[in-house]
This record gives C-alpha cells, structure tokens and sequence, in this order.
C-alpha cells in the first residue's frame, strides 16, 4: 500500500516567494495533519484536517501560511512570502482515525524546505 | 494542556545490549493513546510502538517494548540486543482520544538521540 506522499522532497527557493508543499493521504484516511520541524521548536502541529474540515490552525505561525485541502486525498501548504526563517522539514501525516483502528499516525517523508 | 518531556537528549548504547529511553507526560485525561516514533537520519517519521492507556498490559513489537506506569505518568522505551540500524532520534507522543473515536493531535517531546556503537 502506498503511504503518505508529499511533494516536493527538496526546494530551495528566496525570500519572498511562494511556497507550495503537497500531500496525498493514505487512501481512506479521513484526518490529515502538516507538522513542521526545526531544530530550535522540535515538531510542531500547524493544522489538521478532519474529513477535509480544518479542525485547529492554532499552529499556523502567520498569515503568510495557508492550509487547504479541497478533498480527502489531497492537500496543499502555502507560504506566501517565504523568509528564511520557514526553513524546516515539513511534514504530512494521516490517519483513519476511530477506537477501533487505533487512530495511528502515519508520516510521509517530509518537505525539505530551505529558503535563502 | 497535555505535555510531553523526553529528559535525556542524547543516548549510547553498544550494539547487541539493551537500552532504555525515557519518557513522561502530563495530562489530566484518562483516555488517551502514546506512542514512540523513530526517526533515523533519513528524517522520516516510523512508528516504533504504541500503547493504548486503558490497557495494562505493555506492548512489545518484537525488540522493542514500553514500560507503561499510569499512575506515575510515565512511558519508557526499552530496546533489547541493539542493532546499529537502531541509531536514529526517538520521540516520545501523545494523543487524547476523543469520545467517539475522533482523531486527535499528536504531542511530541524533544526527542533522545541514540547512538548505537558497535
């Protein structure tokens, strides 16, 4: 079974431009979430999604970050404008959720993002 | 709030003995699920273990096995007959299980780096 897809693996982009991270869930997830890690603030949750329904953006840093997902098997990150210091790995995950299946979280292999 | 805290940052361990990490959490919930995730220098984020917290009984997954103290609120991780793939950083999580079975967030610690030598 394929696992969490994100894409880009690596970009390196300047100041101020957009940024564009994706994510392809596993296929009959029903919750996404993006983290973010850095050596200074670890992993941090930005956003995650329940049946494609933002359910807490508290970590979303600023405006310049921007979470949708128009259908459960796809969702995109934004940055816009990008600084340097957004540079971090960034990370999708998902989960089928529910008692039963044992709401395990599974990642993709991140977004490495460097922005000079 | 729920919190997570992983007291030691970096570990070492010769391969083929058996180390223990450490992990503790506070929370005021009673239903809840912890894991531990190990992320070796590839970054990728791989799921070692979990523990449900209404169960007693301590997980094992073949060389690895949880140490689950509720009362003490702690969770470590012991990894027997080490193996040099064993080297990567290792977090220590916790999710809330909401009633209904509604996915929560994961909480991280900081995270203990292990060293296996050989």
């Amino acid at each position: 079974d394929a696992g969490v897809i994100q894409s880009p693996r690596h970009e390196v982009t300047e100041m101020g431009q957009e940024v564009t991270l994706r994510c392809k869930p596993i296929s009959g997830h029903n919750s996404l979430f993006w983290y973010r890690q850095t050596m200074m603030r670890g992993l941090e949750l930005l956003i995650y999604f329940n049946n494609n329904v933002p359910i807490d953006d508290s970590g979303m840093p600023e405006d310049r970050f921007s979470a949708k997902m128009p259908n459960a098997s796809f969702s995109t990150l934004k940055i816009q404008p990008s600084e340097p210091r957004d540079s971090a790995v960034y990370f999708c995950a998902s989960t089928s959720g529910g008692r039963v299946l044992g709401n395990t979280i599974y990642f993709g292999e991140g977004s490495w993002l460097t922005v000079v | 709030a729920q919190t997570v805290t992983q007291s030691q940052p970096e570990m070492s361990v010769q391969e083929a003995e058996t180390v223990t990490l450490s992990c503790t959490y506070d929370t005021s919930e009673n239903n809840y699920y912890l894991f531990w995730y190990k992320q070796p220098p590839s970054r990728q984020m791989i799921l070692v273990i979990r523990q449900e917290a209404y169960k007693q009984q301590n997980a094992t997954e073949n060389r690895f096995s949880v140490n689950f103290q509720k009362a003490a609120k702690s969770f470590s991780l012991k990894i027997s007959d080490s193996q040099l793939g064993d080297t990567a950083m290792y977090f220590c999580a916790f999710m809330k299980l909401n009633y209904g079975g509604a996915t929560n967030k994961l909480i991280f610690g900081t995270g203990t780096l292990l060293a296996v030598q050989p």
